[in-house]
């Protein structure tokens, strides 16, 4: 399978604070989304971006496919950003197998 | 639009028995894939389904099994409860069309088992 790398495993920021956390894919992948977990365990898909930027408020993506990774950005960082981060890739259409990273625990205090 | 939903949200059982968790689709939707998280491997692919018909699976033994019906709606079930599979199960439902950009996977809010 492939192998998905996250960075920091955890981040403890305080309100207003930007972040950027990392994914690392060790193969071409032709279909990579993040998510956000929150404490009662909720995933929510924040974006699908196999390549190129994307923006939603004060969230932004970046992946670059040629290098094998992406990039979650988080700006003016609120207490309810806190909880887990992942990416998951798929490689090829697999049928929606996807693997996820680790995560990252994101910590907003006020 | 009704997201994902799974049922029941919590279970306890014991080792030795069997357990049947449920999950609904976003309507329309018509791949379902299933996920175990713990915190010692994390999210694991189990198995995906569409049209009635599983199209993959992860490394899981046997006593793992699904299916899904012809309203898309899924079951999983892991028969001889082992205490490692204490667990968070989570489905996610997409299109299932293949296009990359359509598979976009809407998780539900998970079935939390705990095996004593």
């Amino acid at each position: 399978g492939i192998q998905v790398e996250q960075s920091p495993p955890d981040l403890i920021l305080q309100e207003g604070a930007n972040s950027t956390l990392r994914c690392n894919f060790s193969d071409s992948v032709n279909n990579l989304q993040w998510f956000h977990q929150n404490p009662w365990g909720q995933l929510i898909n924040l974006f699908y971006i196999p390549s190129g930027t994307k923006q939603n408020g004060r969230l932004s993506a970046t992946t670059v496919a040629t290098e094998r990774y992406s990039l979650l950005y988080i700006s003016s960082s609120q207490t309810t950003d806190s909880g887990v981060y992942f990416c998951a890739v798929e490689r090829g259409y697999n049928f929606n197998k996807f693997y996820f990273g680790s995560g990252t625990k994101l910590n907003v205090k006020p | 639009k009704a997201g994902v939903t799974q049922t029941p949200r919590y279970l306890i059982k014991t080792r030795g028995q069997q357990v049947t968790l449920s999950c609904s689709p976003i309507s329309g939707h018509r791949s379902v894939s299933w996920y175990q998280q713990t915190p010692g491997q994390g999210l694991q692919f189990l198995f995906e389904y569409f049209s009635e018909t599983q199209r993959n699976k992860g490394n899981f033994p046997g006593r793992f099994s699904g299916r899904q019906f012809s309203n898309s709606r899924s079951e999983m079930n892991v028969s001889t409860l082992e205490l490692g599979d204490s667990a968070l199960y989570l489905c996610a439902s997409s299109l299932g069309t293949g296009t990359p950009s359509a598979e976009t996977q809407y998780f539900g809010p998970g079935t939390r088992l705990l095996v004593l």
